[in-house]
């Protein structure tokens, strides 16, 4: 069974701060997909990053940025220089490689001025 | 290229009642996926469609609900006799097939509220 973990249940910030949101995955396949999605008040998500069980390389994107360390199964995701149009909850997900998406309970961003 | 749309936005039924949604996907996007959230919890699967074939449903899809895509494009989602339980978010995503692990892209989706 696959199953995704995140631990924060919510973080808040003072603008221009950096916020790192943790997610610990679990599951069987060795390939396998990892995402980020970003769920404003208006409730849509948001695509933010996604990365493959093979590519351990972590980058940088602008102002986010991520680590994934697969010896630890964690995915975790930086914000760096937050601004209030950052608050939102953020969800990290995991797929095998058909697809479906398994979300974990998601993390709650208050960046305040 | 628009994106994945939802009709309608808000849907506010009586217990019993008969509900439909509409979910148009990404055009050329051959995978379409239905997920449900609750207040405060992550989006969860409920059923996947690869073109018009529905390939698999989750154990949360009761009989009561059921899912088409009849032609590949569209999908509709019916809810029969709702229950209060029912009250959510329907979201909808769409993915194409060019690779494995592909970006699902959700719709803004329909909130549901059953009274």
């Amino acid at each position: 069974a696959q199953k995704v973990t995140q631990a924060q249940t919510e973080i808040s910030v003072v603008e221009k701060e950096d916020v790192t949101l943790d997610c610990v995955y679990e599951t069987r396949d060795t390939t396998y997909y990892l995402f980020w999605y970003k769920q404003p008040p208006s409730g849509e998500l948001v695509f933010l990053i996604r990365r493959n069980s093979f590519d351990e390389q972590n980058e940088i994107s602008g102002r986010y940025s991520w680590n994934f360390q697969k010896s630890t199964s964690s995915f975790n995701f930086t914000i760096t220089a937050s601004q209030v149009v950052d608050s939102a909850v953020y969800f990290c997900a995991l797929s095998p490689s058909w697809g479906k998406l398994q979300f974990g309970a998601g993390t709650q961003v208050v960046v305040t001025p | 290229d628009t994106g994945v749309s939802q009709n309608p936005r808000h849907k506010i039924t009586k217990r019993g009642q008969n509900v439909t949604f509409r979910c148009d996907p990404i055009s050329e996007h051959n995978r379409l996926y239905w997920y449900r959230q609750t207040l405060g919890q992550g989006p969860e699967f409920l059923t996947y469609f690869q073109n018009e074939a529905q390939l698999e449903k989750s154990r949360l899809l009761s009989d009561r609900f059921s899912a088409e895509r009849p032609k590949g494009s569209f999908s509709t989602l019916e809810i029969q006799r709702t229950e209060q339980g029912d009250s959510a978010m329907y979201l909808c995503a769409s993915s194409g097939q060019q690779a494995l692990g592909e970006t699902q892209y959700f719709g803004p989706g329909t909130r549901l509220l059953v009274l």
